[in-house]
C-alpha cells in the first residue's frame, strides 16, 4: 500500500540556523504535496504545497524540494526561529482529497 | 472568525459512556473529514464526506458513526467508549487541496 514516512522523529537546531525536514513517499502516481505545521494544543496548519510538475517552491523563509525520481520530498526552513517549533506533517493528495500524513518530524529550536 | 471550529475542546469521560463532538466550517468547502491522532502524533483519518455524503470510512469500529446534517457541519458520535479511544479528534474540510484543520478535541476516558 501507500505509505509517507519522514526519516527523523525528531530534529533540534538552533535559532538562526537553517533546518531541512525529509519525507519520503512510495507512490509514484502522487501528484500532490503538502507540508503542515502543526503547533503545541492546535490543529495542523498549513504551510506550502508542490505539484509533481514542480522540482521547487518558494514561500516565506520555507522552500519545498520535490525529487520525483527518489520519491523525495523536502522542507526547508531558512533562519529557524523559536516559533518554528512544531510538529511538521508532508501529506500526499491524490484522489477525493484524500491525504495520507506521514508520522510527522517534532522540530525544537534552541535559543 | 474561525474557519473550522470543534466543540467540545476537552472531553473527559467514563468508560462505556456515549458522547458526541461536533464540527462546523464556515469556509464553503463540500468535504469534511475526522481524523485520530495518537499520543505519538501520528494522524489517521477516519471519515470523510463530500456534500453530505459518506466517501471515506477507513475500517472504523462501528461504535463511531459520524453525521453530516448538511455540509457545513459533520459531527462525530462515539457509543460504548473504550480506553483506547482516548486521543485528539480533529475535524478538517477542504475545498480542493489542502485541508483546514479545526482546534482539536481531547478526549480522555477513564
Amino acid at each position: 500500500g501507500e505509505s509517507v514516512g519522514l526519516h527523523l522523529p525528531t530534529l533540534s537546531v538552533q535559532e538562526g540556523d537553517n533546518s531541512i525536514i525529509n519525507c519520503a513517499y512510495s507512490n509514484s502516481a502522487s501528484d500532490y504535496f503538502i507540508w503542515y505545521k502543526q503547533e503545541s494544543g492546535k490543529g495542523p496548519q498549513f504551510i506550502i504545497d508542490i505539484r509533481s510538475n514542480m522540482d521547487k517552491r518558494q514561500g516565506q523563509r520555507v522552500t519545498v524540494l520535490l525529487n520525483k525520481t527518489v520519491k523525495h520530498l523536502s522542507l526547508q526552513i531558512a533562519a529557524t526561529q523559536p516559533g518554528d517549533s512544531a510538529v511538521y506533517f508532508c501529506a500526499e493528495n491524490r484522489n477525493a482529497g484524500k491525504s495520507t500524513f506521514g508520522d510527522g518530524t517534532t522540530l525544537t529550536v534552541k535559543p | 472568525d474561525t474557519a473550522v471550529s470543534q466543540t467540545p475542546k476537552y472531553l473527559v469521560t467514563q468508560m462505556g459512556n456515549d458522547k458526541s463532538i461536533k464540527c462546523e466550517q464556515n469556509l464553503g468547502h463540500d468535504t469534511m473529514y475526522w481524523y485520530k491522532q495518537d499520543s505519538k502524533k501520528f494522524l489517521k483519518i477516519m471519515f470523510s464526506y463530500n456534500n453530505k455524503e459518506l466517501i471515506i470510512n477507513e475500517t472504523v469500529p462501528n461504535r463511531f458513526s459520524p453525521k453530516s446534517p448538511d455540509k457545513a457541519h459533520l459531527n462525530l458520535h462515539i457509543n460504548s467508549l473504550e480506553l483506547g479511544d482516548s486521543a485528539v479528534y480533529f475535524c478538517a474540510s477542504t475545498g480542493f487541496e489542502a485541508q483546514y484543520f479545526g482546534p482539536g478535541t481531547r478526549l480522555l476516558v477513564l
